[in-house]
């Protein structure tokens, strides 16, 4: 079965940066574009961005193409997210989702999450 | 940005009840649309794609509806696990892909 595992919970100083990542099993890795979304506490989920796990295209919602970089490791089967110059604001539950269509059908992301992982806290404070 | 819109904020439902949950968008979204369901201390788990499309393993009592900017989800006969955040995803175009604010189906 699909399994998305990530790592444990993070504490970061404001400034510093932080690093999650998200071990994919149970399916080809690299058919499947993966999502990073964050979701802060009593908030929505906020997409973040998504990476073409077959040739490492990455695409950044504009909120934070500055701060984040998403890369992935096939023989790994792992994607990571950075997020950098961290803030309280940026407090929140961290999740991986994968695509729900693979990317052969649309040539990349269709923007909807069909497993998710369990989640990473990343709490910013000083 | 594509704003998405969800009403009610909190909906109270007896088990056996019907539950009608409302998505609006600011602007058409075709039927690029999914919905969550979210319990405390979980990840959404996909229950809805193509706007009326059950995901794999999800139980008949949920069902899909609408196109355009008007969605609804309904839960025909509320199960005590149904009790949730539900939570409204549009896909279409480019990113960003975002989520409506949340209804809480409460009892």
């Amino acid at each position: 079965q699909v399994q998305l595992v990530q790592s444990g919970a993070e504490v970061k100083q404001p400034g510093a940066s932080v690093k999650v990542s998200c071990k994919a099993s149970g399916y080809s890795f690299s058919s499947y574009a993966l999502h990073w979304v964050r979701q802060a506490p009593g908030q929505r989920p906020e997409w973040m961005g998504w990476i073409n796990t077959g040739n490492g295209f990455r695409k950044y919602s504009q909120k934070f193409h500055d701060r984040v970089t998403i890369t992935r490791d096939t023989s790994a089967t792992t994607a990571h997210m950075e997020l950098s110059s961290l803030r309280s604001e940026d407090t929140a539950i961290y999740y991986c989702a994968r695509d729900g269509v693979p990317m052969i059908m649309f040539g990349g992301a269709i923007g909807y999450f069909d497993s998710w992982g369990q989640g990473t806290l990343v709490t910013v404070s000083s | 940005e594509i704003v998405m819109t969800q009403s009610p904020a909190t909906l109270s439902v007896s088990p056996g009840e019907r539950a009608t949950l409302s998505c609006r968008a600011s602007q058409s979204l075709g039927t690029n649309l999914a919905w969550y369901q979210q319990k405390p201390g979980q990840a959404p788990r996909l229950l809805i794609f193509g706007a009326s499309t059950r995901a794999t393993g999800i139980p008949a009592r949920f069902s899909g509806s609408g196109s355009g900017t008007e969605f609804t989800l309904t839960i025909s006969s509320l199960q005590s696990e149904d009790f949730a955040l539900y939570y409204c995803q549009r896909y279409n175009n480019w990113p960003p892909w975002t989520f409506g604010q949340g209804t809480k189906v409460e009892i």
